[in-house]
């Protein structure tokens, strides 16, 4: 496999489930990014991680709890979300030098 | 703050027209990125182009092109004899610089291009 891969393409949980969201990367990059895509709002970074360290959180609600094992995974747990979280979360990796991020397809998440 | 506008919200055209796609953005950094990503149904970001803010040259790239003008802070995307391949979602992005290399890129809100047979 190549790229930026992310599972499940589509998740349906309820408010008081507790899942996570997986992004794995075949690149040998060390940056890894989660963003958010609503409906009506811009791409939103939600997370960075560098070498994986955390170097960024964009006020992100605890609900959102992100981890990176080592620098080609990255996962998002989600615990009592709300139904304004539903939306896409994409998943990006970069190399630190070269710089353009590169991006997978996205988990299509709805919270009911 | 760092801010990026595309002001179409959707365009449509018919095949074997030429589009632009304006981006005009915001920024105080000296130095910073410009991005232009595609998004098909299918979800993924393409990437399409990264530019750096000391490097004004247009670039072409077969049947796409951006002209990048510093004096007016736009980065317009422009596609040649569009083909409806092409019906996507376009974004612009901005990033200054980081140290140790990551880039946080903010979004524009997006371009729907239809391009009809």
């Amino acid at each position: 496999e190549t790229g930026v891969t992310q599972t499940p393409r589509h998740l349906v949980m309820g408010m008081t489930n507790k899942k996570s969201l997986k992004c794995e990367q075949h690149l040998g990059h060390n940056a890894m990014y989660w963003y958010k895509q609503s409906a009506k709002k811009p791409l939103e970074l939600m997370f960075v991680y560098n070498f994986k360290e955390q170097t960024e959180n964009n006020s992100v609600p605890s609900r959102f709890s992100p981890e990176c094992p080592n620098s080609s995974h990255l996962f998002l747990h989600l615990h009592t979300l709300q139904p304004e979280d539903s939306a896409l979360y994409l998943c990006a990796s970069s190399d630190v030098v070269i710089g353009e991020a590169f991006f997978g397809q996205g988990t299509r998440l709805t919270v009911v | 703050a760092q801010k990026v506008t595309q002001a179409q919200t959707e365009i449509s055209v018919v095949e074997k027209e030429d589009v632009t796609l304006d981006c005009v953005y915001e920024t105080r950094d000296t130095t910073y990125y410009l991005f232009w990503y595609k998004q098909p149904p299918s979800g993924e970001l393409v990437f399409l182009i990264r530019r750096n803010s000391f490097d004004e040259q247009n670039e072409i790239s077969g049947r796409y092109s951006w002209n990048f003008q510093k004096s007016t802070s736009s980065f317009n995307f422009t596609i040649t004899a569009s083909q409806v391949v092409d019906s996507a979602v376009y974004f612009c992005a901005l990033s200054e610089a980081q140290q140790g290399g990551s880039e946080k890129l903010v979004f524009g809100k997006g371009t729907k291009l239809t391009v009809n047979p």
